[in-house]
């Protein structure tokens, strides 16, 4: 099976620019989660999709980042306007369900603010 | 307190010992608890889970897990120079929110 795409890769942007990552999910899978992770630190959940609808982002900086899964598979998270703490791996992940069994991530977007 | 506490080590190994890996977490209703492996650059890995108390053995891996002092490991027997890497604990929360949270994460190192 394939896994969870992400593109692009790599990212650099000045502060105060927008910068939008797109994942599209393992086939099947309802629910996805968009993390970030930090240099030294553990993922921290951003969003988490059912389908198309949002199920938590109590931890999305909301004035700076927007998400969206339409028609219940692709996924695009933006961030506008970038600061310089915004630097980190952005993860996206997909599991069949709840996550019973664990999550299946993607190979992230390396995001650097200057 | 932090959801889930992992000592950030680095922690060396040397070739062929075992690897204990330790984490503990603060939400007593947690019902499944993962392990996660990320070698440097690349994204995390899931390796094992865990829900009922007790050994779960998977190949080299063992999980252990007791409820009652919120607490999980993972054992990794005969280490490898390839199992260098930073391993993650990361623990589902009960019902009703059904989110994933991670531990910082522990760095293994292999000595050869």
């Amino acid at each position: 099976e394939a896994g969870v795409a992400q593109s692009p890769r790599y990212k650099i942007i000045e502060k105060r620019q927008s910068v939008a990552f797109w994942c599209n999910p393992i086939s099947g899978h309802a629910t996805l989660y968009w993390y970030q992770q930090i240099l030294g630190q553990g993922p921290k959940l951003l969003i988490q999709f059912q389908n198309n609808g949002v199920v938590d982002d109590s931890q999305l900086p909301k004035d700076r980042f927007s998400a969206e899964r339409l028609k219940g598979v692709d996924s695009t998270l933006k961030i506008q306007p970038a600061k310089l703490e915004d630097s980190a791996v952005y993860l996206c992940a997909s599991s069949f369900g709840t996550g019973n069994y664990g999550y299946t991530f993607g190979s992230g977007t390396r995001l650097t603010v200057v | 307190q932090k959801e889930v506490e992992q000592n950030s080590g680095p922690l060396s190994v040397p070739e062929g010992a075992i690897a204990s890996l330790n984490c503990t977490y603060s939400d007593r209703g947690s019902q499944s608890f993962f392990w996660y492996r990320q070698y440097s650059g690349k994204s995390p890995e899931l390796i094992m889970f865990i829900y009922s108390n007790g050994d779960k053995e998977d190949g080299r891996f063992t999980a252990q897990l007791n409820k009652a002092s919120q607490y999980v490991s993972l054992l990794i027997r005969d280490s490898q120079p390839s199992d260098s890497a930073t391993y993650l604990c990361a623990v589902k929360a009960p019902r009703g929110n059904e989110k994933l949270t991670f531990g910082t994460g522990t760095r293994l190192t292999i000595i050869p």
